[in-house]
């Protein structure tokens, strides 16, 4: 166990919903970072978070947008969500945000279906 | 455009032997991960390596960059049942607009067969 939770652990939808992914850090880490694994694209850096504010981009859509709150956990918003959009939602974190050089520990991951 | 390749994508192998994974990257990058992968499950990481000539072990698991071949290994010695999984390589690079750009490999599915 990371010490990462995420929540749901699948969600079902349809397309043109919006949903919501929350991820809680392990205790004392200040950096969340998004990642999604799908069959069609594999393994995406998303977004990171460090103690609030959003440190580094990756291949983030506009339709998606999170944010971090101050107690820390960040929420991952998809929106206008669309069949391709099936995969795997991870987030991870680390003590710092020191240019992804630490050791990010990863949560069990949000199975997100869109039919 | 950054690229990564990983290779093999498959990998059986016998217990007791050695193997290596191998990633090759095309521009140049600051930093260079491996994660493990078990079926079903998240991703863990196990090597973060940020500079030419860094290597890192952890068990029967050995990791090396040079960035100048552009190319990092993962060494797998007298490999065991319980390193089946799939391994990822990733490649990282902080863009002028502080952006991260990161790529990851398609990921070696190792099996090891008693």
């Amino acid at each position: 166990d990371s010490g990462v939770t995420q929540t749901p652990k699948h969600l079902i939808t349809a397309t043109g919903q919006r949903v919501t992914l929350r991820c809680s850090p392990r205790s004392g880490d200040l950096s969340v970072y998004w990642y999604q694994q799908s069959l069609d694209q594999g393994l995406q850096f998303l977004i990171q978070y460090y103690n609030g504010e959003e440190r580094a981009k990756g291949n983030i859509l506009e339709r998606f947008s999170a944010q971090q709150f101050p107690d820390l956990h960040s929420e991952l918003n998809l929106s206008s969500l669309e069949l391709g959009d099936s995969a795997l939602y991870f987030c991870a974190s680390s003590v710092a945000g020191r240019d992804f050089q630490e050791t990010q520990y990863f949560g069990p991951g949000t199975r997100l279906l869109v039919l | 455009e950054l690229k990564v390749e990983q290779n093999p994508l498959f990998l059986s192998m016998q217990e007791g032997k050695n193997y290596t994974i191998y990633c090759n990257y095309s521009t140049t990058s600051d930093r260079l991960y491996w994660y493990r992968q078990d079926p079903g499950k998240s991703l863990e990481s196990l090597f973060v390596l940020l500079s030419n000539g860094a290597v890192k072990q952890e068990g029967r698991l050995m990791a090396s960059l040079d960035t100048k071949a552009r190319l990092s290994t993962l060494h797998i010695t007298a490999a065991v049942h319980d390193l089946s999984a799939t391994y990822f390589c990733a490649v990282g690079k902080t863009l002028w607009n502080n952006n991260n750009d990161m790529r990851f490999g398609a990921g070696t599915r190792l099996t090891v067969k008693p």
